[in-house]
């Protein structure tokens, strides 16, 4: 079974670019979570998705960030445009049910300039 | 407003001693407290988890110790190896009713000592 797929797991852009990471649960997961870890700090919520809908997006940082779910498969998070603070690491995790383990990827190191 | 305090950050050990990371929680809603390791350029791979309702739960090496009336957990490595350096996070849930996102600790770097 494959594991939960994060891309790309590098990337470096000037602040005011556009960066889009792309997140593809295991499959048959409808539970689909965003996280970021900000340097030495703790990993922090992000959002939640249930299939394609938004359950919880409490933990957005604000509306630079944008993250979608279509058709409930993989989903990607767009920050536009970035600014300096948002350099950290975003995971993404999935589980098959709420409540149940949750899955990690490897995460996408992000750098802002 | 940190949910979950962990300590310490950073740890180093003897090969065949004993780690101990602890965390404390403030929101007593909280029903599942899992453990994570992190190495390198991974992600977090979920280690050992426990409910309230156990004060504790062992898996090989690994214990977790839970005071429901203190609100604090902990990790205990036993014989710990070389192979167990990493960063543990511990996390906290309100389970389904809340979506089951998880709060997460500060991280401990673990470093054994050959």
């Amino acid at each position: 079974e494959a594991g939960v797929t994060q891309f790309p797991s590098h990337s470096v852009i000037e602040k005011g670019q556009t960066v889009t990471l792309r997140c593809d649960p295991i499959s048959g997961h409808d539970n689909l979570y965003w996280y970021r870890r900000v340097m030495g700090k703790e990993i922090k919520f992000l959002l939640h998705f249930v299939k394609e809908s938004k359950q919880d997006e409490s933990g957005m940082p604000n509306n630079r960030f944008l993250a979608e779910r279509t058709g409930g498969t993989y989903s990607t998070l767009k920050v536009q445009p970035a600014e300096l603070e948002d350099s950290g690491v975003y995971f993404c995790a999935s589980s098959q049910e709420q409540g149940l383990p949750q899955h990690f990827g490897d995460g996408t190191r992000l750098s802002i300039l | 407003q940190q949910q979950v305090k962990q300590s310490p950050q950073s740890l180093i050990v003897q090969k065949g001693g004993i780690s101990i990371i602890n965390c404390a929680y403030e929101n007593t809603a909280f029903d599942y407290f899992p453990w994570y390791q992190q190495f390198p350029g991974k992600g977090p791979a979920l280690l050992i988890a426990i409910r309230p309702d156990v004060s504790e739960k062992k898996e090989g090496r690994f214990t977790i110790s839970f005071n429901k009336s203190a609100k604090q957990f902990s990790l205990h490595i036993m014989d710990s190896q070389p192979g167990d350096s990493a960063t543990y996070f511990c996390a906290a849930s309100s389970g389904y009713n809340q979506g089951g996102k998880l709060i997460f600790g500060q991280g401990t770097e673990l470093s054994v000592k050959p």
